[in-house]
Order: C-alpha cells, then structure tokens, then sequence
C-alpha cells in the first residue's frame, strides 16, 4: 500500500525558505504513470494546487506561484521536495504531498502538515 | 486557467435525505473531473474521476454526472460520516479545485 508522507519545519520566519520532503513507501516515485505534486490550504480556506513533478517530466508549477517555488525528486531516497522562497503570512496553510494518477487526479495523500509563517 | 465555480456554499441537509451539489467549468473540461471529501484535519479523498466513475472503496450512494462545463455529485442517502466539504476539480488543462461545498446537518 502506497503511503506518503511530509516532514520539515513547522514555523518558517517571513521572508525565508519554506523547505518540506515527501517520503514515499510502499511504491516508487519513478513510476512512468504517475506524478508527484504538492497541494496546500490555507486555514479556512480550499484546496490550491502548487506543482507537479514526474520522474523524466517537469516540474509543472502553479504560475502564480512559480517565481518563487522549486519541486525536485530524489530517485535514490525515493522521496520529492517544495522549496517556497519569500515566504509571507499569506504561505501560512496544511501542505500536503499527494500521487497524481496517470497525471489526472489525486488518489493518494500524505497525512498533511501545517506551516506557519511569523516571526 | 479553468476556474470552477461550485454551488452552493452551504447545503443543509437531513440524515437520509439526498444531496446535489453542483460544480461549473469556466471552459469544457470533457469528463476530466474529479470529485473529493474533505473532512476536519484531514487530507481530500479521491471519490470519483472520469465525472463518473466511482474511486476504489468508494460506496454507491455516491454518484457523478455530467461533461463540458456542468457537473454534479450526488449521495444518495446521506450518512452520517458523510457531513464533509467535497470539491471538485478538472485535469483537463493543468489542475483547478473548486472552492467547495460543506454539506451540514440540518
């Protein structure tokens, strides 16, 4: 059974690096049918779609955050990373780290962690 | 990028009773949608993919509809683990998620 799962700091301090891994067992993230994306949601707010990486493809990024996001796999450790630089209150959200099948839907999710951006 | 605009906010409904709720693409997704749960504290889950098709686990009175720009989910008979926020979201040109709908007691 695929299971996914985030970690990285909690509390980010405005204006610095928002860093989380994506450990993923059970599968490999070098799958030719699947993608590896990051998803968040602000609290009370919904889903936001943030990129997309695929093991000989992308990453594909939100363009509204793409000036400031990096996704990167690492084949060896079987896992894949978010890099959010600048971070502001506004990057404050549940991050999650999710399987996209065939590049389509979002059948497997990481448990979620929330990031809190002060000082 | 395709916004998807869901309907309503809110809907109130009672304990064996059926819920609709809507969703509408700014463009034609084809059946390129997906329909997730989300309950409190928790990670979405894969309902339904293709408009249609019912995700593995997944009871029946949980059903999709549609094509192009309109969408619906309907359960049939609501239970009580079935009060949630649902989402749509299509895969026809990058991925969008609705902004979603909390289904309530009544």
């Amino acid at each position: 059974q695929l299971q996914l799962q985030e970690s990285g700091p909690r509390l980010v301090k405005p204006s610095e690096t928002l860093s989380l891994t994506c450990t993923v067992s059970g599968g490999s993230i070098s799958s030719s049918s699947d993608s590896w994306d990051w998803i968040r949601q602000p609290p009370g707010k919904g889903l936001e779609w943030i990129g997309s990486i695929h093991y000989n493809v992308g990453p594909y990024l939100n363009p509204s955050l793409e000036s400031r996001v990096t996704i990167s796999l690492d084949t060896s450790n079987n896992r894949f990373s978010l890099k959010v630089t600048s971070v502001t209150a506004a990057d404050t959200a549940l991050y999650w780290c999710a399987k996209k099948e065939g590049g389509n839907y979002f059948d497997d999710w990481g448990p979620g962690t929330l990031v809190t951006v002060s000082s | 990028e395709i916004v998807m605009t869901q309907s309503p906010a809110t809907l109130s409904v009672s304990p064996g009773e059926r819920a609709t709720l809507s969703c509408r693409a700014s463009q034609s997704v084809s059946r390129n949608l997906a329909w997730y749960q989300q309950k409190p504290g928790q990670a979405p889950r894969l309902l339904i993919y293709g408009a249609s098709t019912r995700a593995t686990g997944i009871p029946a009175r949980f059903s999709g509809s549609g094509s192009g720009t309109e969408f619906t989910l309907t359960i049939s008979s609501l239970q009580s683990e079935d009060f949630a926020v649902y989402y749509c979201q299509q895969y026809d040109d990058w991925w969008t998620f609705g902004q979603g709908t909390k289904v309530e007691i009544k």
